[in-house]
């Protein structure tokens, strides 16, 4: 597709349970971000990739998150026995490079029962 | 500390009539600034991106300046249509793309 393609769309889980966020970029684009917003709130963010260079993780707000971004492409975003306050839509964005306008998918509603 | 600003109260404005939308910042210096729109349940899309060394951008209807001086960037919505409602995004780069908690934009018709 010509966009960032984020699935599942939405994803109801109960407390404790691990979630698997995944995020198929725009072919080409060396950068890849995730954010988190919720209801009424501003996009936080949670982890940066570009290109080869070691991920920017300074936004994953604790250990139980993670993201790894497979062979330039594809990113999963990882999240171990889920809280509550990890309700949220979670964002992915790609683009060619820092200073490029992001483009953006339409999210993962994830509610943790 | 460093902040971010954009209008938190709706902006109702009459189809037709300008629209502007403020975006403020503290402690920072960005080497540019972009906005974005978005819409209930997608994801933001990118409007327009001005550089500190440009004054004003425009785009069709839309405009944007940069006063560094200030610490503002101004968005504008000439001639606007009920179909231009949805919340505006301001990002600003200092060293990753920090975001505004956006202003949302009603035009009546």
């Amino acid at each position: 597709g010509a966009g960032v393609s984020q699935s599942p769309s939405n994803k109801v889980t109960e407390k404790g349970k691990d979630v698997e966020l995944r995020c198929d970029p725009i072919s080409g684009h060396t950068a890849l971000y995730w954010y988190r917003q919720s209801l009424g709130q501003g996009l936080e963010f949670l982890i940066y990739f570009q290109g080869n260079s070691a991920p920017d993780k300074s936004g994953l707000p604790s250990d139980r998150f993670s993201a790894e971004r497979t062979g330039g492409s594809v990113s999963t975003l990882t999240i171990q026995r889920t809280q509550q306050e990890d309700s949220a839509v979670y964002l992915c964005a790609s683009s060619l490079g820092d200073d490029q306008p992001q483009h953006f998918g339409d999210g993962t509603r994830l509610s943790i029962l | 500390s460093q902040k971010i600003e954009q209008n938190s109260e709706a902006l109702n404005i009459q189809e037709g009539k300008t629209a502007t939308l403020t975006c403020n910042y503290t402690n920072y210096s960005p080497a540019y600034l972009q906005w974005y729109r978005q819409d209930p349940g997608r994801g933001p899309v990118f409007l327009l991106l001005i550089r500190e060394n440009e004054k004003e951008k425009r785009k069709e209807r839309l405009k944007v300046t940069f006063d560094t001086t200030l610490k503002q960037s101004l968005f504008h919505i000439t001639a606007s249509q009920p179909a231009d409602s949805a919340t505006y995004l301001c990002a600003l780069d200092n060293d990753k793309i920090i975001f505004g908690k956006g202003t949302r934009l009603h035009i009546l018709p």
